[in-house]
């Protein structure tokens, strides 16, 4: 069965240091996001992206996040500038059709810590 | 925006007992209403789903039920077996964006 991958698994970095977090989406996906997940806490969207542009942001994704499908099968999510408070689990996930209301398969996340 | 409330945070069954956990959601537009199951240090992976237009669905041990007029829905596990223990996320998703919003979470943990 396909399955959504992300590298790396765990990526630490300094406060300060600009980081890009890589997924690999299911290939016949059309929708693809990004969550994270503060160790704890709920897991809480920041963006989704469709046909090469974002259509649904959150509060959390703000000027220091991007997106971008360099080719056709990366998503990468960079953060420009990394806090302390962006240490969490980021999770990939992408879904079929026309993905409202579908399935999202999530990857297995990649951990970052900011020191 | 969407808010959804999940509870219990914990629940602690013994073997053989059924389990249940209840969310709410705010926004009456969400008509898709997943329940993800996450094992430590592992990727939330999907065990059921409802739409809005149906009030209830079952899965072998694991059934979901949706009350929309309460806008409440509700995963009723039974048989509980230990490799059910985990971490048991609601979400709600509608139309106007297909993001989702998750619940807080609640730690099954099936006593043998």
């Amino acid at each position: 069965e396909p399955e959504v991958t992300q590298t790396p698994s765990h990526q630490v970095t300094q406060m300060g240091q600009e980081v890009i977090l890589r997924c690999v989406p299911i290939s016949n996906h059309l929708y693809f996001y990004w969550y994270r997940q503060i160790l704890g806490q709920k897991v809480e969207f920041l963006v989704s992206f469709y046909n090469n542009e974002i259509s649904e942001k959150s509060e959390i994704f703000d000027d220091q996040f991007s997106v971008e499908r360099p080719d056709g099968s990366n998503f990468t999510l960079k953060i420009r500038s990394t806090k302390l408070e962006d240490s969490a689990m980021y999770f990939c996930a992408s879904s079929d059709l026309l993905g409202t209301n579908y399935e999202q398969y999530f990857g297995p996340g990649t951990r970052l810590t900011v020191t | 925006g969407e808010n959804v409330e999940q509870h219990p945070s914990t629940l602690s069954v013994q073997e053989g007992d059924s389990a249940v956990i209840k969310c709410t959601y705010s926004d009456s537009a969400s008509n898709y209403f997943p329940w993800y199951k996450q094992e430590l240090g592992k990727r939330p992976q999907l065990i059921i789903d409802i739409r809005s237009n149906v009030g209830e669905k079952k899965d072998q041990r694991i059934a979901v039920t949706l009350n929309k007029t309460a806008k409440h829905f509700s995963l009723h596990i039974t048989e509980t077996q230990p490799e059910d223990s985990a971490v048991y996320f609601c979400a709600a998703s509608g139309y106007t964006g297909n993001q989702f919003y998750f619940g807080t979470g609640t730690s099954l943990t099936v006593i043998p």
